[in-house]
């Protein structure tokens, strides 16, 4: 089955300077890539999703980067704020194979220095 | 527009006892999908179900079972309770299976003491 790495498990960055988490996956039939933001208490939010067929997504301050070839992908926030604060969580799934169940990385805890 | 709802918020259970848990998917959508997030951890697929019936599993044991009704709302049963089942159990609903996007719902936390 799919595995997915994420690094770091945590990261401090000074407000207003940029963010970079990564992740790995190892099953290369793997095509839809999303990223969840989860609040302390709160539900997994979508912030950003990319699909195999994109290699680079943008969306204001958020994007998302992928390697096809070397099963990586990333996501960049830039011009932190205070609200970028939270847990950020990746994931990967083979959608439309029948198996689109979401396998996720253990978390990158995003710490904003005012 | 409701979005995912999950109902109750909190449980507590003891060892051995039973719990069943409810999700009701966002408007126009009709599958679901259970995950199970342990403290610190990122949540774990348990399985997915649409037109009724499970169509896909992640690896969890058979104490774990699911229905779907035919208005697509959905309950998580979990026989013979153990104290490692404790977790936050998260509801996503899609408009489809192999749609691919997922919107989760508050989740259930669930205490085995």
């Amino acid at each position: 089955g799919e595995n997915v790495e994420q690094h770091p498990s945590t990261l401090s960055v000074q407000e207003g300077d940029s963010a970079v988490i990564k992740c790995t996956y190892s099953d290369s039939a793997s095509n839809y890539f999303p990223w969840y933001k989860q609040e302390l208490g709160k539900r997994p939010q979508l912030i950003i999703d990319i699909r195999s067929n994109v290699g680079e997504k943008k969306d204001q301050r958020i994007a998302v980067t992928l390697n096809k070839t070397a099963k990586h992908f990333s996501l960049h926030i830039t011009e932190t704020q205070p609200e970028d604060s939270a847990v950020y969580f990746c994931a990967a799934t083979h959608s439309g194979g029948g198996a689109d169940g979401l396998t996720f990385g253990k978390g990158t805890h995003l710490i904003i220095q005012p | 527009d409701a979005g995912v709802t999950q109902s109750p918020t909190h449980l507590i259970k003891t060892r051995g006892q039973q719990v069943t848990l409810r999700c009701s998917p966002k408007s126009g959508h009709d599958t679901v999908s259970w995950y199970q997030q342990a403290l610190g951890q990122g949540p774990q697929f348990i399985f997915q179900y649409y037109e009724e019936e499970e169509r896909q599993r992640g690896n969890f044991p058979d104490r774990f079972s699911g229905h779907q009704f035919p208005n697509y709302s959905s309950e998580l049963n979990v026989n013979a309770l153990l104290l490692g089942d404790s977790a936050l159990y998260l509801c996503a609903s899609s408009p489809g299976p192999g749609t691919d996007t997922q919107y989760f719902g508050p989740g259930t936390r669930l205490t085995v003491l």
